[in-house]
């Protein structure tokens, strides 16, 4: 079996501050995904990658950067924290196009 | 684009009923249907899935059903226990369209009182 780590658990930042959370998965999987979700709400797309050092904007990815810098690893920056981006960022990733997305525990962003 | 509701949001059954969470979905070119379980504090976990040639699928307690025409997909969970109570949310993609992009619902918090 394999496993995905994000990191931090628990990330707290300034308005306006430039922020990162960071994904490690074990799975060899080929596609990585970073979600948002907010309370009471589905989760929303934010970026995927479908392979080492491709990008692909998924429904929020405005007011976010991604960066797949090797296959095993796909970080998400804020790039100006703003209050009412407070959520859960979620990291998943898929061996391709079955659908199956294996998920890490998340990371909670507050922004003071 | 694709549309999915999911009812209820909340849900308390006693132990040993059945809990039962529909979704809805708007583009009929979905082909991939999946429920997920969230616990308190972790990721969402695959519990089944079924592709659009499937109606009905039963596994460990769980049952998916699949309405095409009616653009439904239900979970039900015959006898819940303590243990089930989470988040589950319904999860679909359409055939050929961006690569493993899903679609959820909103999601619904099930409470299984003993």
């Amino acid at each position: 079996g394999g496993i995905i780590t994000q990191t931090p658990k628990f990330l707290i930042g300034q308005e306006g501050q430039k922020l990162t959370l960071k994904c490690q998965q074990n799975f060899n999987h080929d596609t990585m995904y970073w979600y948002r979700q907010d309370s009471g709400k589905g989760l929303r797309l934010i970026y995927y990658s479908i392979t080492e050092n491709d990008l692909q904007k998924g429904d929020l990815s405005e007011g976010y950067d991604a960066s797949r810098e090797k296959k095993s690893s796909f970080s998400l920056t804020v790039t100006s924290a703003q209050k009412n981006e407070m959520a859960v960022f979620l990291c998943a990733s898929s061996p391709g196009s079955t659908g199956q997305l294996y998920f890490g525990e998340g990371s909670k962003l507050t922004v003071l | 684009g694709e549309q999915v509701e999911q009812r209820p949001p909340h849900l308390s059954v006693r132990e040993g009923d059945s809990a039962i969470i529909i979704c809805t979905y708007t583009d009929s070119a979905t082909a991939y249907f999946s429920w997920y379980k969230q616990e308190a504090g972790a990721g969402l976990q695959l519990l089944m899935s079924v592709l659009s040639n499937v109606d009905r699928k039963e596994e460990q307690g769980l049952t998916v059903l699949l309405n095409k025409k009616d653009k439904r997909l239900s979970l039900n969970l015959t006898a819940a226990h303590p243990g089930d109570s989470a988040v589950y949310f319904c999860a679909v993609r359409a055939g050929g369209s961006a690569l493993g992009r899903l679609h959820f619902g909103a999601g619904t918090q099930l409470i299984v009182i003993p």
